[in-house]
Order: structure tokens, then sequence, then C-alpha cells
């Protein structure tokens, strides 16, 4: 079945970079998500990798995925206090509506 | 534009009490899901719908009811509410597409059943 699995703390000081790491079972995923919630708030979209692609990046953000080892990481650079928050990663499986979300990662920028 | 509008954002039961909760989206969206958020535990999908008139069970559907009557909103119930439904009750939607699902969610609705 599916599965996806995630660290559920991680503490960086400002300025520094963030990765935060996922794993999922499903081989058949298409699309893999990184969303991020901020306190009090839904989640919000931050990127999304087609499963035919090693790497994305957009701004600040940097996602490599790793088919053969089913592992999908999200990387921030030049880490903010704004962007501290919880990450999911999420993903998709082929003809499926559902996505299917890991328990979440609570990242601290510390200043 | 709103996006996805959930009501009420809070709200306290007693155990064996009902409620609904109300979803509504603007943007034309085919699909809907509703999903619970618990300490470490992420999101778990309820129930979803890919159109008006259709509704499909997720991971955790016992306790919960829905409906979709038009194609905008899209209702969760409880119909004798248990301490285990408290927690936080995110509502999304997305576009029909052969490409990426991309979810837009709601605000969230906190339930606490005493």
């Amino acid at each position: 079945g599916e599965d996806v699995e995630q660290s559920l703390f991680l503490s960086v000081r400002e300025g520094d970079s963030s990765v935060i790491n996922c794993t999922y079972t499903d081989s058949s995923s298409t699309y893999l998500y990184w969303y991020k919630q901020e306190p009090g708030a839904g989640l919000q979209l931050l990127t999304y990798i087609f499963s035919n692609m090693d790497m994305k990046q957009d701004q600040r953000l940097t996602v490599l995925l790793n088919k053969k080892d089913k592992h999908l990481s999200l990387r921030i650079a030049d880490t903010q206090t704004g962007d501290s928050a919880i990450y999911f990663c999420a993903e998709i499986v082929d003809s499926s509506y559902k996505l299917i979300f890991g328990s979440g990662t609570r990242l601290l920028v510390r200043p | 534009n709103a996006g996805v509008t959930q009501t009420p954002k809070f709200r306290v039961l007693k155990t064996g009490q009902s409620m609904t909760l109300l979803c509504a989206q603007d943007m034309n969206h085919e699909y809907m899901y509703w999903y619970r958020q618990d300490p470490g535990m992420g999101l778990r999908l309820i129930h979803y719908s890919v159109g008006e008139g259709t509704t499909a069970k997720g991971e955790v559907p016992d306790g919960y009811n829905v409906s979709r009557l038009k194609k905008q909103n899209f209702l969760l119930g409880l119909e004798s509410a248990a301490p285990s439904q408290t927690s936080v009750y995110f509502c999304a939607s997305s576009r029909a597409s052969s490409g990426a699902n991309v979810l837009t969610f709601g605000a969230g609705s906190r339930l606490t059943v005493l």
C-alpha cells in the first residue's frame, strides 16, 4: 500500500540550508509534492515534481528525487525565520485522485 | 477570489451530538476532499468526491458521512460525535487534470468533542 514517511523535526540556524527528507513506498507514484503549513493555517503548495525528473529548482527551493530508493528531499537555501513551518511530503499514484501525505516535518529556524 | 472556505472555524461538541462542516469553493473545481490532521499523523483522507453527486471513501471514513449536491459545496457530517473525532479538519479542492493534481486547501475547522 501507499505510505509516506518523514522525520518529525528539524532545527537550523538562520542563513543555513535546510534539507527535509521523505521516503515513499509506492513505485507507481506519478507526482510528488511539497506543501507548507504555517501555524493556524491550511496547507499551501510549495512545489511538485514529476516522477520522470531527478531535480527541480525554484528560487531557494531544490527538490531531488531518487526513484530507485524512493526518496524525495526538499532543500531550502538561505533559510529564513519565515520558513519556520511544517512541511509535508505527498504522493499521488497513477490513475488516482488521492494525495497521500506524510506526517510532516516541523522546521524551526533559529535566529 | 475566496478559494476554499470552511465553516465553522471552531466548534465544541458533546459526545453523541451531530454536526455538519461546510466546505465551499469558487474555483469551479471538480474534485473535493476532506482530510483530518492529528499530531504526528499528518493528514489522513476521510472522503473525497470527483464530481457533483459522487462521493468515495478515503483512509478513515468510519463515523463520517459526506454529500456533494452542488459542485461548489462538499459537506462533512458527524452523526454521533466521539472524542476520537477531536481533530482539525481540512477541506481541499482541485481541478480535474491529466497532469499534477494540485490541491487548494481551506484554513481548517478545529473540532473538539468532549
